[in-house]
């Protein structure tokens, strides 16, 4: 079974600042795709940024970024120049190739300080 | 992408009782799923639905408390039955879209109290 791994439940930044979440997972799957969501208080989904495994490089989306590595199975998340709206509950998931199943992480509570 | 629109957005119920919840998508999807979301914590996966056949429930998951309806392409209902407080949640739908169906949409979800 795949599981994801946040370790950190709550992060703080100051306004214009980098920040950079964590996120493991555990898997013995080749080929699968990771994510970040964003869920602000209005409770609504939004993907922010999403990695194929089969690719080497780390995707990026304006001032989103992932580091990816995969032999040590990791995927954390780095938000620059972070604005008061990245106020948020970041979930990190995962989903196998072929299987629509996402697996999601307990989730980081990120606030963004003015 | 999916538009997805969720009713209601949020409810207060009586223990005891079901609530079904509405999920219509703006486009033709073969899967639903739908998640619950317990306060502060994570999304877990209840079930996914495919148009025509019977929902495929996670561990921990069973038709009897959580029907659900696949009518058509586009719509999907989930009820939460025989309410007690610990079904107090958030419950979310979601469709896979996008280029090779990997990118997952959420509607705004619904927001149960059972008191």
């Amino acid at each position: 079974a795949q599981t994801v791994t946040q370790s950190q439940p709550e992060m703080s930044v100051q306004e214009a600042e980098t920040v950079t979440l964590s996120c493991t997972y555990d898997t013995s799957e080749s080929n699968y795709y990771l994510f970040w969501y964003k869920q602000p208080p209005s409770r609504q989904m939004i993907l922010v940024i999403r990695q194929e495994a089969y690719k080497q490089q780390n995707a990026t989306e304006n001032r989103f970024s992932v580091n990816f590595q995969k032999a040590a199975k990791s995927f954390s998340l780095k938000i620059s120049d972070s604005q008061l709206g990245d106020t948020a509950m970041y979930f990190c998931a995962f989903m196998k190739h072929n299987n629509n199943d996402m697996r999601f992480g307990a989730g980081t509570r990120l606030t963004v300080k003015p | 992408s999916a538009v997805i629109s969720q009713k209601p957005s949020r409810d207060i119920c009586q223990r005891g009782t079901s609530l079904t919840i509405q999920c219509q998508v703006d486009s033709q999807v073969t899967m639903m799923f739908w998640y619950r979301q317990q306060p502060g914590q994570s999304l877990t996966l209840i079930a996914t639905a495919n148009q025509g056949s019977e929902a495929t429930y996670e561990s921990g998951f069973v038709i009897d408390k959580f029907p659900i309806s696949r009518p058509n392409l586009t719509f999907s209902t989930l009820t939460v039955s025989n309410m007690s407080p610990e079904d107090s949640s958030i419950y979310l739908c979601s469709v896979e879209s996008g280029r090779r169906n990997t990118e997952a949409f959420f509607g705004q979800g619904t927001r149960l109290t059972v008191v």
